[in-house]
């Protein structure tokens, strides 16, 4: 099974507003709605942002949301902070487990 | 509060087999529902789903790693083990062991171990 595709990096300033992609197919993304973002600093394990397309787990801050439309899954954050700097990766939970290739966010 | 913890060699040489276990607390993997996963990461690469065990002992597989992965699960000693048979100088990675909940994604994360593959 292919990897989910992502941008291997978005970059924004501090206060704005970034949205990465995440697109697979109608037997993965499109199937239904188990669809979960992970943030991961450097030497660091991934941490659980968005899961169900758009719910947040508790202590997530409501500057992290989730959409989905069709295949494509989309992690947006706004009010971009130093901090979230960092890579993002969206993970399908299907008939199998796919994560995406990782996207890099910048913060300017 | 759920932890998990990986533990084995840090280092195989190629054609050896890598076993690795996760030791949890804070979870049964009795309870319906609960799940323990294998993510693994190559260094400066993406995650790599490789294997789920369940509280009923059904287990899924990676297609890709299928013929070499075993998983198993201690219940009484809150252990998962993985086994990766065959090992290659490109299955170097951190192999991460991972709860999952009712909720079909991954909260709880190991903090990791780095394997590496080298004659």
């Amino acid at each position: 099974q292919s990897a989910l595709t992502q941008p291997r990096s978005v970059s924004g300033s501090p206060g704005q507003s970034v949205t990465i992609s995440c697109t697979g197919t109608s037997s993965d993304v499109g199937r239904n709605d188990f669809v979960s973002w992970y943030q991961q600093h450097p030497g660091k394990a991934p941490k659980l942002m968005i899961y169900d397309v758009s719910k947040r787990p508790s202590g997530v801050p409501g500057r992290f949301s989730g959409s989905k439309s069709g295949n494509t899954a989309s992690l947006t954050i706004s009010g971009l902070q130093a901090e979230d700097e960092a890579d993002y990766y969206c993970c399908s939970y299907a008939a199998s487990v796919v994560f995406g290739g990782g996207t890099k966010l910048t913060v300017l | 509060q759920i932890t998990l913890k990986e533990s084995g060699p840090t280092l195989v040489k190629p054609t050896q087999t890598l076993t690795l276990t996760c030791t949890f607390s804070g979870f049964s993997l009795t309870t319906r529902g609960v799940a323990v996963a294998w993510i693994r990461q190559p260094p400066g690469k993406a995650l790599e789903w490789l294997a789920l065990i369940y509280w009923d002992d059904d287990k899924r597989y990676s297609p890709s790693l299928e013929s070499r992965l075993t998983l198993t699960k201690d219940t009484s000693k809150n252990q998962v083990v993985l086994t990766l048979a065959n090992m290659d100088p490109m299955d170097t990675a951190t192999y991460y062991c991972v709860h999952r909940g009712d909720e079909l994604c991954f909260e709880y994360w190991g903090q990791g171990a780095l394997v590496t593959v080298s004659s």
